[in-house]
């Protein structure tokens, strides 16, 4: 079983739509997380960082489940400029920096 | 812009050649760290220094090699390339202590080709 696991889509939705991703995590050690977004041929970029109460920043909203080992991410009201490739990213506490990044979930929004 | 400059953008290598890639940091980022970006996957943690200590390894092999500056800019060395080493690779700098979650800022990356 990978580390850290997405399902890689495409999720393909219409404008205005409400869309949630997973992210599944396998250490349950892990104490950081966080969610990336790619664009086609460029670099990764924070989206945010999830938080063990869960955490919201506009249309985006970020959710932490420890017991079943998973994160989330919701989306509403998609615009056409989410189309994107979503990364979850998760790391473990302690002196060393070891971040897992899933292989990530591509989003296409359309009109 | 993030301010994390890579270099070069693009190169191609011939298979058990030898390269080195360059990253220069966001200024005050004290913490660089190499991903591997194969086509169609997330990166894959190679490592991170932290004055000029590696701090923190990811599973590549040995041939995959780095050095950080006192400018904490950065390198990073493949020996005897292969095909499989063909990916994008993104460093990324940030501050604070290696266990510090403060947020990473990528570079655009270089994107090595081996034949």
């Amino acid at each position: 079983r990978k580390e850290v696991e997405q399902d890689p889509g495409p999720f393909n939705v219409p404008e205005g739509a409400t869309v949630a991703f997973n992210c599944t995590y396998s250490n349950s050690a892990s104490q950081s997380f966080f969610w990336y977004r790619q664009d086609c041929r460029k670099e990764p970029k924070l989206l945010m960082s999830v938080y063990s109460s869960g955490n919201e920043d506009g249309r985006f909203t970020a959710q932490l489940n420890r017991a079943s080992q998973y994160i989330s991410l919701l989306i509403r009201d998609s615009k056409l400029s989410d189309s994107a490739t979503y990364l979850c990213v998760v790391l473990q506490s302690g002196g060393s920096y070891i971040p897992t990044f899933g292989r990530g979930t591509s989003l296409i929004v359309h009109p | 812009e993030t301010g994390v400059t890579q270099s070069p953008t693009h190169l191609i290598k011939t298979r058990g050649q030898q390269v080195t890639l360059r990253c220069s940091s966001q200024s005050g980022h004290n913490t660089v760290s190499w991903y591997q970006q194969a086509l169609g996957q997330g990166p894959q943690f190679i490592f991170q220094y932290y004055r000029e200590e590696e701090n923190g390894r990811g599973n590549f092999p040995p041939r995959f090699s780095g050095l950080q500056f006192p400018n904490y800019s950065s390198e990073l060395n493949v020996n005897a390339l292969e095909l499989d080493d063909s990916a994008l690779y993104l460093c990324a700098s940030r501050s604070g202590q290696p266990g510090d979650n403060t947020e990473a800022f990528f570079g655009q990356g270089t994107r090595l080709t081996v034949v």
